[in-house]
C-alpha cells in the first residue's frame, strides 16, 4: 500500500509566481490535512480536506491561498504571487475514516521563493 | 489546547531502552495523547496514541499516568534509525498542535 504521495519534492518559484503543490492520500483514506513548517518550527495546521468538500481552513492565510480535493486527482495547494516568507516545508497528511488520531504524513515538498 | 512541556534534547546508547517524557498537566479529559516522530528531512511519522490505558504497538510502548498530566513513550531497543525529533501532542481533534519536541540523540 503505497504511502501519502507528495510532488513536486523541491520547488523553485520567483516572487510573484504561481505554486501548486500535490498530494495523494493513501488508498482508501478519505481525509486530507495539510501543514506548514518554517525553518526551525514546528508544523502548523493549514487545511482539512474531504473530496469536494473544505471542512476547516482556519489555519489557511486569508489571501492568496487556496486548496482543493477534487472528485478525482490529488489534492492541491495553491498559494498565488509567492512571496519570500512562503518559503517553507508543506506537508500533506491523510487518514482513514476511523479517525484522525492516525495521520500519515508525506514526504513533503520544500518551497523556495527567490 | 493542552501545554505540553519535553526535554530539548535526550541521548541514549544504540540497543538500549529509551524512555521520552512528557508533561501536559492542563489536559482535558477528551483529549488523546498522540506522539509523532520527524526524521532529518523527512515527513512526521505517526508513532502511537492513548487516552487512558497504556499503550503497545510495533513501534513504541505509552505509558500514561493515572492523573493523565503526563505521559512517557518507550522505545524498547533503540536503533540509529530512531534517532529524530519526537513530538508529544495531546488533543481531541485532527488539528495537530506541535511544539518544539525532544531531539532523540542515538550513540552507537
Amino acid at each position: 500500500n503505497a504511502g501519502v504521495m507528495q510532488n513536486p519534492r523541491h520547488l523553485v518559484r520567483r516572487r510573484g509566481q504561481e505554486a501548486r503543490l500535490r498530494c495523494s492520500p493513501m488508498k482508501g483514506h478519505s481525509h486530507v490535512y495539510w501543514y506548514r513548517q518554517l525553518p526551525e518550527e514546528g508544523l502548523k495546521f493549514m487545511v482539512y480536506l474531504q473530496k469536494e468538500n473544505i471542512i476547516d481552513e482556519s489555519g489557511m492565510p486569508k489571501e492568496r491561498f487556496s486548496a482543493e480535493f477534487p472528485k478525482e486527482g490529488p489534492s492541491i495547494l495553491r498559494i498565488q504571487q509567492v512571496v519570500r516568507g512562503d518559503s517553507a516545508a508543506y506537508f500533506c497528511a491523510s487518514s482513514p475514516d476511523r479517525g484522525h488520531y492516525e495521520q500519515y504524513f508525506g514526504p513533503g515538498t520544500r518551497l523556495t521563493v527567490t | 489546547d493542552a501545554k505540553t512541556t519535553q526535554p530539548n534534547s535526550m541521548e541514549s546508547n544504540e540497543e538500549e531502552p529509551v524512555h521520552l517524557p512528557c508533561n501536559h498537566s492542563t489536559i482535558s479529559g477528551t483529549d488523546y495523547i498522540h506522539w509523532y516522530r520527524q526524521l532529518p528531512s523527512q515527513g512526521p511519522e505517526y508513532v502511537i496514541h492513548g487516552l487512558t490505558s497504556n499503550v503497545n504497538n510495533r513501534m513504541a510502548s505509552l505509558a500514561i499516568a493515572e492523573d493523565r498530566k503526563s505521559s512517557t513513550l518507550i522505545l524498547h531497543r533503540a536503533t540509529l534509525r530512531d534517532a529524530a525529533v519526537y513530538y508529544c501532542i495531546p488533543g481531541s481533534n485532527y488539528q495537530l498542535i506541535w511544539g518544539a519536541g525532544t531531539k532523540l540523540i542515538i550513540k552507537p
